[in-house]
């Protein structure tokens, strides 16, 4: 079983430039969830999405973040325009069933630089 | 709100060694904890979590985790360390206030041989 995957694995862009990163979850995971790490701090999280509804976005930094799941399967986190502390590590989890106790698989995570 | 606290950025051990890496945590209610490992140009990879039960968590590659309630921890262990368990652990922590999970900034492990 395939899991998590991230594209692409890292990303250099110029501060008011776009851009997508895209996160695969495990087949059959309704819950995809996003997390960013940066300059070495905590993982914070950023959104859950059940299915193709946003359940929390209470993390989401503000408006130049924009997440989407089209259909329940993947998503993509855009970011519109890049500021210099947009850099960081973005991980997208997905779980099978949501709840608090249920354990989340983790991609390997998209290094975003922005310079 | 809950948190999770590292105390330690790095630990470092000798191969054969007994390892502990600390986690201390803060929540309102119930604590679900959780570690995750990860390998250099890698994603976390779940270790082990506490759910209730048993205080004594056994997880993937030999580790495992003791919850203490009284004293809000719930650091994890592994009695043999091996060179191939440096990585950079998290720690994590949920409860029923707060549907998102809070990490810790890390640990990074050192096992020399």
């Amino acid at each position: 079983e395939a899991g998590v995957t991230q594209f692409p694995s890292h990303s250099v862009i110029e501060k008011g430039q776009t851009v997508t990163l895209r996160c695969d979850p495990i087949s059959g995971h309704d819950n995809l969830y996003w997390y960013r790490r940066v300059m070495g701090k905590e993982i914070k999280f950023l959104l859950h999405f059940v299915k193709e509804s946003k359940q929390d976005e209470s993390g989401m930094p503000n408006n130049r973040f924009l997440a989407e799941r089209t259909g329940g399967t993947y998503s993509t986190l855009k970011v519109q325009p890049a500021e210099l502390e947009d850099s960081g590590v973005y991980f997208c989890a997905s779980s099978q069933v949501g709840g608090l106790t249920d354990t989340q698989y983790f991609g390997p995570g998209t290094r975003l630089t922005v310079l | 709100a809950q948190s999770v606290a590292q105390p330690e950025d790095q630990v470092n051990v000798a191969e054969g060694n007994p390892l502990t890496v600390k986690c201390t945590y803060s929540v309102s209610g119930n604590p679900y904890l959780f570690w995750y490992v990860q390998y250099p140009n890698r994603g976390l990879q779940f270790l082990l979590k506490y759910i209730t039960g048993d205080n004594l968590v056994k997880g993937s590659y030999g580790f495992e985790a003791e919850f203490n309630k009284s004293q809000t921890s719930f650091h994890l262990k592994k009695p043999s360390a091996l060179v191939s368990d440096s990585a950079l652990y998290f720690c994590a922590v949920r409860d029923f206030n707060n549907n998102d999970m809070r990490f810790g900034a890390g640990t990074r492990l050192t096992v020399k041989p």
